[in-house]
């Protein structure tokens, strides 16, 4: 069965360093995400991109965020400057369609684990 | 906005039947999901059901949607010990355009041999 796969499953990394978090989505999906899940909390919407370009963003994806479809089928989540509350578990995911119909549901990867020292 | 609310622990003996509620606040046309998420591991989908529905059964799982009170519940039948995990409720609003999935907290089902 297809899945999302996300590498590496955790990442150490000392605060201000950048880090790069990798997902190969589902082949033939066209929508991808990225949701954080910081210990305890609720997992949270960080963005949401289609057809090369973010289609929607949250408030925590500010600037130090950004993501990219650099071939046919990485997407990746880059955070330019981490903090100490970047510590979390990230997850990507993707689904064949975006906002109405069927197929919108998404499929999460397991998650690459950041810890921020 | 959305908001989905979840009980946060649900403990039951192998073979009964659990039952794990979720509220959402949005009346919108409405997808609802249901993930599982086991200790280390990603979310993944055990079913969903849209807003025009009351009903969806899938093997030992049956979701109930009452729409007036915006309550959501997961019904898992002969619940196993595998099935110990956290279950995440989430709701995406499709009518205003956004894709993005809004979660409860989790609740985490303890299941007693």
């Amino acid at each position: 069965e297809p899945e999302v796969t996300q590498t590496p499953s955790h990442q150490v990394t000392q605060m201000g360093q950048e880090v790069i978090l990798r997902c190969v989505p589902i082949s033939n999906h066209l929508y991808f995400y990225w949701y954080r899940q910081i210990l305890g909390q609720k997992v949270e919407f960080l963005v949401s991109f289609y057809n090369n370009e973010i289609s929607e963003k949250s408030e925590i994806f500010d600037d130090q965020f950004s993501v990219e479809r650099p071939d046919g089928s990485n997407f990746t989540l880059k955070i330019r400057s981490t903090k100490l509350e970047d510590s979390a578990m990230y997850f990507c995911a993707s689904s064949v369609s975006g906002t109405g119909g069927k197929n919108t549901e998404a499929f999460f990867g397991q998650g690459t684990r950041l810890t921020v020292v | 906005g959305e908001d989905v609310e979840q009980s946060l622990f649900l403990s039951v003996r192998e073979g009964d039947s659990s039952v794990i509620n979720c509220t959402y606040t949005d009346s919108s046309s409405t997808y609802l999901y249901w993930y599982k998420q086991e200790p280390g591991a990603g979310l993944q989908l055990l079913t969903y059901i849209f807003s025009n529905m009351d009903m969806k059964q899938d093997q030992r799982l049956t979701v109930l949607l009452n729409k007036k009170d915006k309550h959501l519940s997961l019904r898992i039948a002969d619940t196993q010990t595998g099935d110990s995990a956290i279950y995440f409720c989430a709701e995406k609003v499709m009518d205003t355009g956004r894709r993005a999935l809004t979660f409860g907290s989790g609740t985490r089902l303890q299941v007693q041999p």
